[in-house]
This record gives C-alpha cells, structure tokens and sequence, in this order.
C-alpha cells in the first residue's frame, strides 16, 4: 500500500525567513498531493493541494512543487509569520477511484522565532 | 453549513466499556473517514466509507468498528475499549478522495 514519509518532524525558523518542508511517497499510481495545516488544539485544514499534471503551484506566500519521476513533493513558506507556527501534514492518494484513500505523512511541527 | 460535526468533544472510558462516536457531515459527501491522532505519529486511517451502506479497513482498523446507514453519518464503534485507544478521533468527508473536511475531533481517554 502507500507510504508517506515527510521530513523533518520538527523546523525552527526565524520570523521572515523561509521554510521548507519535504516528502516523498511510494505509490507511482498517487495522483493529489495536498498539505494541511493543524493548529494547536484544531482540526486540520486544506492550505493547498497539486494535483500530478503540475509541477508547481503557488498561493501568495505558500507554494508546492511536485517531482513525480523521482516520487517527491514539498511545501514552501516565503516570509514565515508568527501565524504560520503549527503542524504541516502532508498526504498522497489516487483521487478518483473507487477505493481510493489518503495516507498522511506523519507531520513536521514548525516553530517561528520571533 | 454545519460542515463536519462530531459527538461528543471528550470522553472518559474504563477498559472494557463500550461506546459510539457519531460523525455528521451536511455537505452530500460521498466519502467519510474516522482518523486516530496520536503524538508524533500523524493521522492514522481507521476506516473510511466510499458511500452509503458501505465501510472499508483502513491503516489502523483493530478493534473497531464502523457503520454508514446513512450518507451523511459515519458511527465509529469500540466493543471493549483498551488503554492503548485512547488518542483523538477525527471524522472527515470528502467529495471523491480530493479535500478533505475535518471534524472538530473527541478527545478520548480509556483509564
């Protein structure tokens, strides 16, 4: 079955610097890569999503970039703010398919220094 | 638009007792999943459900189980708790397999 690996598990940063967070997956056939955002003491939330017919995809200051030969996608944030300290998951599934489902990678905690 | 509800928000169970978590979503999703959160190990897929009257094993499904009698509920069921299930349950539904909306999770503590 799919496997999600994401790294690091924990990312300090300086407040305006950039962070990046990576992962990589297993199944050649997973076609949507989305990245939420969990809050502390929240549910998670969607902040954005690529899908395996873009290479990359921005949205203001987050961006995604998508490597599907070598099985690998990763989350950008430009100009980290306070707001942006949570826990980043990322996830990988076939979309539409009748037994589809999304494995999350197990989440990278980031901490922006003030 | 409710969105995703779940009841209840926290729970106290003894080894062995029995319970229901009910998930409700109003959005006409086909598909609903029940997750596990613990520290340092992400989301945890349970078990999910394509659409009405059908459920399927997920990544972690021992011990539990779930029903989907109607589209828009999802009941996730523990016979016997255990200690090792205490963890924070999340419900999500979704349109197909693209994004996903989450529950406000029930904290769930078996002593």
């Amino acid at each position: 079955g799919e496997n999600v690996e994401q790294h690091p598990s924990t990312l300090s940063v300086q407040e305006g610097d950039s962070a990046v967070i990576k992962c990589t997956y297993s199944d050649s056939a997973s076609n949507y890569f989305p990245w939420y955002k969990q809050e502390l003491g929240k549910r998670p939330q969607l902040i954005i999503d690529i899908r395996s017919n873009v290479g990359e995809k921005k949205d203001q200051r987050i961006a995604v970039t998508l490597n599907k030969t070598a099985k690998h996608f990763s989350l950008h944030i430009t100009e980290t703010q306070p707001e942006d300290s949570a826990v980043y998951f990322c996830a990988a599934s076939k979309g539409y398919s009748s037994a589809s489902k999304i494995i999350f990678g197990s989440g990278t905690r980031l901490s922006i220094r003030p | 638009n409710a969105g995703v509800t779940q009841t209840p928000k926290f729970r106290v169970l003894k080894t062995g007792q029995s319970m229901t978590l009910l998930c409700a979503q109003d959005m006409n999703h086909e598909y609903m999943y029940w997750y596990r959160q613990d520290p340092g190990m992400g989301l945890r897929l349970i078990h999910y459900s394509v659409g009405e009257g059908t459920t399927a094993k997920g990544e972690v499904p021992d011990g539990y189980n779930v029903s989907r009698l109607k589209k828009q509920n999802f009941l996730l069921g523990l016979e016997s708790a255990a200690p090792s299930q205490t963890s924070v349950y999340f419900c999500a539904s979704s349109s197909h397999s693209y994004e996903q909306y989450f529950g406000p999770g029930t904290r769930l503590t078996v002593t």
